[in-house]
């Protein structure tokens, strides 16, 4: 099946500063989202982006799905960025099951 | 509009019990996803349904799972005889008929076997 490595594995960041998260995935896609798990365990939609660049306030992604890799810029972070970022991609049929990243544990203190 | 809603949030069965759970797609979705994460990894599928019909169950076990879609009412994810190493977060989602790629996930039941 699919291999999906996001990195780094953990981060931390103080307030204000600006962040890259990376996800690599092994085969095309046609499915890919970002999620963001709060402190309560709750996933966040964040972008759905195959392909192309998307903005969504202080939070943007772009994915380049022929050389199979998409990031997720926050800007600005704030202490309720704090949680676990997910990239998860799917590529059997139009709706499919998504393969999760293991995960960006980011932590922003003041 | 509400969300994909699951219940019980959280649930407590002793070794052996079972457990059911709850998951209602968002209004006008036709696909159900489950998915388990276990703690401190990340989420793995389980089973994707549509209505009436399991379309693939690749990720759930073998044993004592099993997942339904009924023509009225929510999906139901049924874990019989549980063990500890099911203690998990199961999460539910669904997508639309016509945009079925993106999948929006309800807020999770949290399974803890003694």
């Amino acid at each position: 099946g699919i291999q999906v490595e996001q990195s780094p594995p953990d981060l931390i960041l103080q307030e204000g500063a600006n962040s890259t998260l990376r996800c690599n995935f092994s085969d095309s896609v046609n499915n890919l989202q970002w999620f963001h798990q709060n402190p309560w365990g709750q996933l966040i939609n964040l972008f759905y982006i195959p392909s192309g660049t998307k903005q969504n306030g202080r939070l943007s992604a772009t994915t380049v799905a022929t050389e199979r890799y998409s990031l997720l810029y926050i800007s600005s972070s704030q202490t309720t960025d704090s949680g676990v970022y997910f990239c998860a991609v799917g590529n059997t049929g139009t709706a499919s099951k998504l393969t999760f990243g293991t995960g960006t544990r980011l932590q922003v203190t003041l | 509009n509400a969300g994909v809603m699951q219940n019980p949030r959280h649930l407590v069965r002793r070794r052996g019990q079972e457990a059911r759970l709850r998951c209602s797609p968002m209004k006008g979705h036709s696909h159900v996803y489950w998915y388990r994460q276990l703690p401190e990894e990340g989420l793995k599928f389980m089973v994707y349904l549509q209505k009436e019909n399991i379309i693939d169950e690749s990720g759930m076990p073998k044993e004592r799972f099993s997942a339904e879609f009924p023509k009225e009412g929510p999906s139901i994810l049924r874990i019989q005889q549980v063990v500890r190493g099911d203690s998990a977060a199961y999460f539910c989602a669904s997508s639309p008929e016509d945009a079925a790629r993106t999948q929006y996930f309800g807020p999770g039941t949290r399974l803890l076997v003694l």
